[in-house]
């Protein structure tokens, strides 16, 4: 199996553009999908393969990738996308899954 | 509707068996590839267990393997967690979360998930 590297916390002013990057070595061969978790409730999916949004996500949030770095970006952010974020993606086997550690965003 | 609602968490003691059930609404569950998802207090969320659609196909994350077991029944679009040999380290939320795949890119992502059923394992 591989693993996937997220940054623990990051943080970002009220309408600014905040980036959120997710390592690993199947991310060369994968895309990663992307989920926002609040407390208390279960995640949900905000990007998936190589930029797209479920219906219902803002415009706000898209997905980017390039070598063994898969990002999500959240252009404007709001005081409600503070919230944990995983990436996710097969490992390289192709055949199991992998979470990224998470990554907790704060809105100043 | 599309839902999944889990059930069957509880407290057991180390050693012990659950079950965990996870009932599916809304949709053709035959026809969809399906995980679990669990996440231990305060931690991020680990990958457990897939099954394919026909239940033909499994795999297990290194962690459980040999102690939990995948199935389903799609005449009852219900989705199954046998849990044996329970750790104190198996204490979490245990999401299910379904497989679906980008009609226009065909990417695979979990895009539906119920609301977890909690496990502790303590004595």
């Amino acid at each position: 199996s591989s693993e996937l590297t997220q940054d623990p916390a990051v943080s970002v002013a009220l309408g600014q553009t905040v980036r959120i990057t997710c390592q690993g070595d199947s991310l060369r061969s994968y895309y990663a999908s992307w989920y926002q978790q609040k407390p208390g409730q279960a995640p949900v999916l905000v990007i998936y393969g190589k930029n797209n949004r479920p219906s219902g996500i803002p415009d706000r949030f898209s997905g980017s990738s390039s070598g063994n770095t898969a990002s999500l970006t959240i252009t404007g952010a709001q005081a409600e996308d503070e919230a944990d974020y995983y990436c996710n993606s097969r490992d390289s086997s192709g055949n199991l899954w992998v979470f990224g550690g998470g990554t907790k965003l704060t809105v100043l | 509707e599309v839902q999944l609602v889990e059930s069957g968490g509880g407290l057991v003691q180390p050693g012990g068996s659950l079950r965990l059930s996870c009932a599916a609404s809304g949709f053709t569950f035959s026809s969809y590839e399906m995980n679990w998802v669990r996440q231990a207090p305060g931690k991020g969320l680990e990958w457990v267990s897939y099954i394919s659609s026909s239940g033909s196909t499994i795999y297990y994350a290194d962690s459980v393997k040999g102690r939990f077991t995948i199935s389903r029944d799609n005449a009852k679009n219900s989705l199954y967690l046998q849990m044996n040999s329970l750790r104190a380290e198996d204490t979490a939320v245990y999401y299910c979360a379904r497989l679906g795949y980008s009609s226009s890119s065909g990417d695979p992502n979990m895009d539906v998930w119920g609301k977890g059923t909690t496990v502790t394992v303590s004595s």
